[in-house]
């Protein structure tokens, strides 16, 4: 069993629902990050957070620690969303070593 | 102004061959990663290194090993490549001196015929 568990595994929804994205490790973290990966291949950091909760636009990240889970939500969807969603866990060891979750393939259709 | 480059963007070669990734970072980090994607798109850590010091090595074949000549620059050398090491290589950089958020440079894509 991988150390970061994503789910879904695949999401598809119409433009402007309301989209979760779910991530469980089950290892010590000293932070983790959301990740999107575009069709093109390039990987962009949304967030890196250890607590509590984040905002950037249309996007909101939350973070609970005594329950090792993470949700990324994104409001008001855009076909411009799709791609895959990855968290990664930043372990507690120095060298802040990101073990990643298998990722979310979310499909906006328009 | 790119701020993690990786050369080259893709590359098609023969098994056998020995090939190199290079990869640059301009925001002046002291930490830097090699990353694996395979072909069902899981990431997985291969190197780091902080200030040219090896500080992660992840269970990786010896054919592969990691040169940083400064800092600012972390290249990726592959032996006698095998089919199974076709993936798309990532780079990326981090400052060292907190729980930072790392920053990826474009991905190599490297094809093993």
């Amino acid at each position: 069993k991988n150390e970061v568990e994503q789910s879904p595994q695949n999401l598809t929804a119409q433009e402007g629902e309301f989209i979760t994205i779910n991530c469980s490790y089950s290892v010590g973290i000293s932070a983790l990050h959301w990740l999107q990966q575009h069709p093109g291949g390039g990987i962009v950091s949304l967030f890196m957070l250890s607590s509590g909760k984040k905002k950037h636009g249309r996007l909101i990240a939350t973070i609970n620690i005594q329950e090792k889970h993470s949700s990324l939500h994104i409001t008001a969807s855009h076909p411009r969303d799709s791609a895959v969603y990855i968290c990664a866990v930043i372990g507690i060891q120095g060298a802040q070593k990101l073990v990643f979750g298998q990722g979310t393939r979310l499909t906006i259709n328009p | 102004d790119t701020a993690v480059s990786q050369t080259p963007k893709y590359l098609v070669t023969q098994m056998g061959n020995d090939k190199s990734i290079k990869c640059e970072q301009n925001l002046g980090h002291d930490t830097m990663y090699w990353y694996k994607q395979d072909s069902k798109k899981f990431l997985k850590i291969m190197f780091s290194y902080n200030n040219k010091e090896l500080i992660i090595n992840e269970t990786v074949p010896n054919r592969f090993s990691p040169k940083s000549p400064d800092k600012a620059h972390l290249n990726l050398h592959i032996n006698s490549l095998e089919l199974g090491d076709s993936a798309v290589y990532f780079c990326a950089s981090r400052d060292g001196l907190a729980v930072n958020e790392q920053f990826f440079g474009p991905g190599t894509r490297l094809t093993v015929l």
